[in-house]
């Protein structure tokens, strides 16, 4: 089955510095990668995700990369604020003609960001 | 748009008590629901897929006479923790997804037995 590894686990970055949050998958069928932001105590809340026939998706501070070969997709952040920090998850799953696959999850990156 | 709600946002129950969580998409039909649970500093842990209409499907270890899951209709799905006992403690947190790629999940659920 699917495996996901997330890396690192804890991350610290000063106010407007970027970070860089990695994935690796195992199944090279997978298809879909979403990326769950979440705070103490809530639900994750998802803040962007990348199908597997595109390279790149950017939703102003926020990117993710995808690179199928290598079977690895990171979340890049820029210009981090202090409300950035959270666990974030990366995730990993196969959906094909109309049916959901399940989201395998990485272990989650605690981001703390220094005012 | 894509809210999922959970109730209750916490609880409280003594041992050998049942507890209901009920989790609903508020502005959309979800064609599924999922359920996942949550340890402390650990990540999320799926127990069952359910669809409208059919039986849940559970994870392998996930007891189903213990975590019974209702789906009642395309907004509405319920969790009832049976017999509860001090090691079912833990934040359960449930999703739906209207289409076959992103799940939106509810504010979860923190469930303490006593």
């Amino acid at each position: 089955g699917e495996n996901v590894e997330q890396h690192p686990s804890t991350l610290s970055v000063q106010e407007g510095d970027s970070a860089v949050i990695k994935c690796t998958y195992s199944d090279s069928a997978s298809n879909y990668f979403p990326w769950y932001k979440q705070e103490l105590g809530k639900g994750p809340q998802l803040i962007i995700d990348i199908r597997s026939n595109v390279g790149e998706k950017k939703d102003q501070r926020i990117a993710v990369t995808l690179n199928k070969t290598a079977k690895h997709f990171s979340l890049h952040i820029t210009e981090t604020q202090p409300e950035d920090s959270a666990v974030y998850f990366c995730a990993a799953s196969l959906n094909y003609g109309g049916s959901q696959g399940n989201l395998i999850f990485g272990k989650g990156t605690k981001l703390s960001v220094k005012p | 748009g894509a809210v999922v709600s959970q109730h209750p946002s916490w609880v409280i129950c003594k041992s050998g008590t049942s507890v209901k969580i009920e989790c609903r998409s508020l502005d959309f039909q979800a064609t599924t629901m999922f359920w996942y649970r949550q340890f402390p500093k650990q990540s999320l842990m799926l127990m069952a897929t359910s669809n409208e209409g059919s039986k849940a499907t559970y994870e392998q270890g996930v007891e189903k006479d213990k975590f019974l899951i209702n789906h009642a209709s395309l907004t509405l799905s319920t969790l009832t923790v049976t017999s509860a006992h001090p090691e079912d403690s833990s934040f359960y947190i449930c999703s739906a997804t209207r289409d076959w790629y992103e799940q939106y999940f509810g504010p979860g659920t923190r469930l303490t037995v006593t």
